[in-house]
């Protein structure tokens, strides 16, 4: 039972640059979610789904993209990757309250 | 908006001293979480708060929740040097009335235990 995967652990993007981050669960958790981390902001909700097929905004959605084919799959797309968009992005799952985390992946954006 | 304070957001304490985290929001809540973070590592659940008074513990930490002061206490009993990481609070804001369980996290408290 390996959790919550996610890759890759860290990534180096130009400006413009697209890229997806992939995140994958094996617990049949039907909410999954995707947060980044920036130094000293806590974590901030980029997208969430509730199920496959099922996917919502969450606070700073601009510039991403999800989707949820699967229960078990839920990539994130960064379309034009900007400086700004450099950050720690977790993805999360739950069945219905405790989130459990991946190790992160880390992106800059140069 | 919910809004979700934590404070301090910077601790250095002293191995063997107790010391108190406490976390604000300001939306009705009866869902509340703990986290722990260690340096350039993922979120480990600590304690899920689901109800006013509840109290749960651990080893030296203990939480408890209020749910009429909209407040979450995490207290540090006899600190030692494991325990330094960040701590993170974080509210469901669906509460009791349903939710897709989307958490609104504190900044943190960077905790730091001294021998």
């Amino acid at each position: 039972n390996a959790g919550v995967t996610q890759t890759p652990k860290f990534r180096i993007l130009k400006i413009g640059q697209s890229m997806t981050l992939q995140c994958t669960q094996d617990m049949n958790h039907n909410y999954m979610y995707w947060y980044r981390q920036d130094p000293g902001m806590g974590l901030k909700l980029i997208y969430y789904s509730v199920g496959a097929g099922i996917t919502d905004k969450g606070e700073v959605p601009n510039g991403y993209n999800v989707s949820r084919s699967t229960t078990e799959d839920f990539p994130l797309r960064l379309e034009l990757a900007a400086p700004s968009q450099t950050s720690v992005y977790f993805c999360a799952s739950s069945m219905a309250g405790t989130q459990y985390f991946g190790p992160g992946t880390r992106l800059l954006v140069l | 908006e919910l809004k979700v304070e934590q404070n301090p957001l910077f601790l250095s304490m002293q191995e063997e001293k107790n010391y108190t985290i406490y976390c604000n929001y300001s939306t009705t809540s009866d869902r509340l979480y703990w986290y722990r973070q260690d340096p350039g590592k993922s979120l480990e659940s600590l304690f899920v708060l689901l109800s006013n008074g509840a109290v749960k513990q651990e080893g030296r930490l203990m939480a408890s929740l209020d749910t009429k002061a909209r407040l979450s206490t995490l207290h540090i009993t006899a600190a030692v040097h494991d325990l330094s990481a960040t701590y993170f609070c974080a509210v469901d804001i669906g509460g009791s009335g349903g939710s897709n369980y989307k958490l609104t996290f504190g900044k943190g408290t960077l905790l730091t235990v001294n021998p």
